[in-house]
């Protein structure tokens, strides 16, 4: 199966540790997009790459977030200096811009990385 | 901030019946997906329908959308315990942002045996 995978499922650390999570996005997919999820929420749109480019940051990912996707291949999520409140679901999804075909636009989910900040 | 709002919030219905869940939203979209998410796990996706459809069928998924009244509704038939999951809506919308999506907060649908 060549799903978007992520590494790791969980994570548990403490406050005021670094942690950093990857993605791998499906191979021919050329758009990479990262969105958080709270208990009891929707998910919400963190930051998208084209290729790899990042083109857009929400307002939700502080100084302390930065993403790469080095080569446009896979990605990275790094949080520094954690936070309680950082603790939440963190999904990865991609998609590609074919101009043709059902699937263009739609966005493919990986299983998530769930982050618990003590 | 969120633009999608499904409702209910929460449905319970037995195996067999069919279920319903309706998503509002704000602003003019591009396209409205629809995905599943069981507890703890990452969402799929179940069906896309673009701003110039009306209507679409994915196997016992039916999905509806009117852009003059900004709503969808997505249809489950012969429901099974299995569709036991939180159901939500996403937007893309027109314009300049249309790769990222908005999605509301969902409705957990329970299917009893």
């Amino acid at each position: 199966d060549t799903g978007v995978s992520q590494d790791p499922r969980h994570k548990i650390t403490k406050r005021g540790q670094n942690v950093t999570f990857r993605c791998d996005p499906i191979s021919e997919h050329n758009r990479l997009y990262w969105y958080r999820q709270t208990l009891g929420q929707g998910p919400e749109f963190l930051t998208y790459f084209q290729n790899e480019a990042q083109l857009e940051k929400s307002r939700l990912l502080s100084d302390r977030f930065s993403a790469e996707r080095p080569k446009g291949s896979f990605s990275t999520l790094e949080i520094q200096r954690t936070e309680q409140g950082d603790s939440a679901m963190y999904l990865c999804a991609s998609s590609h811009t074919g101009t043709s075909g059902g699937g263009r636009d739609t966005q493919y989910f990986g299983p998530g990385t769930r982050l618990t900040v003590l | 901030s969120q633009q999608g709002e499904e409702d209910p919030q929460a449905l319970s219905i037995q195996e067999g019946e069919n279920a319903t869940m309706n998503c509002s939203y704000k602003t003019s979209i591009n396209n409205l997906q629809w995905y599943r998410q069981n507890s703890g796990r990452g969402l799929v996706h179940l069906i896309l329908i673009r701003s110039n459809e009306r209507e679409k069928h994915s196997g016992r998924l039916r999905v509806t959308l009117d852009t003059s009244k900004k709503s969808s509704s997505l249809l489950i038939t012969a429901s099974r315990a299995a569709d036991t999951a939180s159901y939500f809506c996403a937007t893309a919308n027109s314009g300049g942002s249309n790769y990222k999506l908005t999605f509301g907060k969902g409705t957990l649908l329970t299917v009893n045996p």
